[in-house]
């Protein structure tokens, strides 16, 4: 079965700093990856999305994530945060052989002054 | 605009009652979710829908009955069967079951 595993709850990060938010995921087929953005009692919002092509995703917020099938990882970057990306992310994986988007637990951006 | 409502945002119950929360999308997708979220657990699939008048369990079924009579519409039961009800619910939905979900901004059930 297939499963996402976020490696950190928490992530706190001066602002104007660098972040990095880890997703592995565990899966033997071709896979369809996403991260998503929940702000404090909101709904998700799609963040970007790897179906084909270039492992390397961009949103328009300044996020990027990169498909490393080897590693089986999707990790979430921006090269300098602001205090506005304080939200929760979640990684979750699909695949042509599951009609389901598997999450993982999700980690909180804490943004430091 | 195109996008999923749910309503209402915040709901409170008292303990033993059934309440049935709203879930409409106008975005002609076929598949329909219900999440639950509590704090530090993400997101936990109840029952989805891939086509009207057909729909699965998730993970966490049990105390919950949905229904899709209509391809826009998916509304959930929290019944008194559910010894936990108190949490954030969600509703997404998706082209197929492959694609993208689309998300609603939540409803807040509170049951005292």
């Amino acid at each position: 079965a297939q499963s996402v595993t976020q490696l950190d709850s928490q992530v706190p990060v001066f602002e104007e700093a660098p972040v990095e938010l880890r997703c592995n995921y565990s899966s033997s087929v071709s896979v369809y990856l996403f991260w998503y953005v929940q702000y404090p009692n909101q709904g998700l919002q799609l963040l970007l999305k790897y179906l084909s092509g270039s492992t390397l995703v961009e949103s328009i917020n300044g996020f990027e994530a990169e498909f490393n099938k080897s590693q089986t990882s999707f990790h979430l970057r921006k090269p300098s945060v602001h205090i506005s990306d304080t939200a929760e992310y979640f990684c979750a994986v699909t695949s042509d052989s599951n009609y389901q988007l598997i999450w993982g637990a999700g980690t909180k951006l804490i943004i430091k002054p | 605009d195109g996008g999923i409502t749910q309503s209402p945002k915040y709901l409170f119950r008292k303990e033993g009652q059934n309440v049935t929360l709203s879930c409409e999308q106008n975005l002609n997708h076929d598949a329909m979710y219900w999440y639950r979220q509590d704090p530090g657990q993400g997101l936990r699939l109840i029952y989805y829908s891939q086509i009207v008048n057909d729909f699965q369990k998730g993970d966490i079924a049990e105390g919950y009955s949905v229904s899709r009579e209509k391809k826009e519409s998916f509304p959930l039961t929290v019944t008194s069967a559910q010894k936990n009800p108190t949490a954030f619910y969600l509703c997404a939905s998706s082209l197929t079951g492959r694609n993208e979900q689309f998300f609603g901004p939540g409803t807040r059930l509170t049951v005292l």
